[in-house]
């Protein structure tokens, strides 16, 4: 079956550097993908990795290992407005995204 | 110039009741989502259609009835409503960026329906 893990909640404190862990099982990879998605919004796209390696954009980079089966994302001096959870998804074989169930990250001043 | 609208924001209704919420994207992709998020925030694709016609059609009950009538709208109409139907619902719209960029990964969300059933 198809797989992706990522730790429920994560707390973090204001200023402070956050990793968020994302693991995935699935038939076929055509790239991986993070949302971010506030309390009552819906998602939207933060980055996009399809090699192995880290993408940075801003504050936040995002990394993957195919042979491993793992990506992360780095967000740096946080700030309140980044309390969000934080969706991991991957394009399989067939471009169909497979959705973790995401990461409430909680800011603390 | 909202890229992706949905409307209704809030809807809610009895057991057993039929409703429609629509979907509309501004920016020319060519595949429409919708997609089901429960309580515990796990986001479920249901549907999803490329230029008019259906391309996934996950295992949803029948009761949800997925309409296209150009690229642009993709419409959900659920029959028969349960309480386990009572969830926030999001369209999304995506276009083909070829294999080296994901394919289709690059979703627009819509602002979400959310429904509760009573």
């Amino acid at each position: 079956g198809q797989n992706i893990d990522q730790p429920t909640e994560m707390t973090a404190t204001e200023g402070a550097i956050v990793q968020i862990n994302c693991t995935y099982q699935t038939s076929g990879f055509n790239g991986l993908f993070w949302y971010q998605q506030h309390a009552g919004e819906a998602p939207t796209f933060l980055s996009y990795n399809v090699l192995d390696g880290l993408e940075e954009k801003g504050r936040f980079s995002s990394f993957l290992s195919r042979s491993k089966g793992y990506s992360y994302l780095l967000l740096k001096e946080l700030q309140m407005k980044d309390s969000a959870s934080y969706l991991c998804a991957v394009s399989d074989s067939n471009y169909q995204l497979i959705w973790g169930a995401g990461t409430k990250l909680i800011i603390k001043p | 110039d909202t890229a992706v609208s949905q409307t209704p924001k809030y809807l809610v209704t009895q057991m057993g009741n039929d409703k429609s919420i629509k979907c509309e994207q501004n920016l020319g992709h060519d595949t429409m989502y919708w997609y089901k998020q429960d309580s515990k925030k796990f986001l479920k694709i249901m549907f999803s259609y490329n230029n008019k016609e259906l391309i996934i059609n996950e295992t949803v009950p029948n009761r949800f009835s997925p309409k296209s009538p150009d690229k642009a709208h993709l419409n959900l109409h659920i029959n028969s409503l349960e309480l386990g139907d009572s969830a926030v619902y999001f369209c999304a719209s995506s276009q083909d960026r070829g294999s080296a960029s994901g394919g289709w990964g690059e979703q627009f969300f819509g602002p979400g329906t959310r429904l509760t059933v009573l």
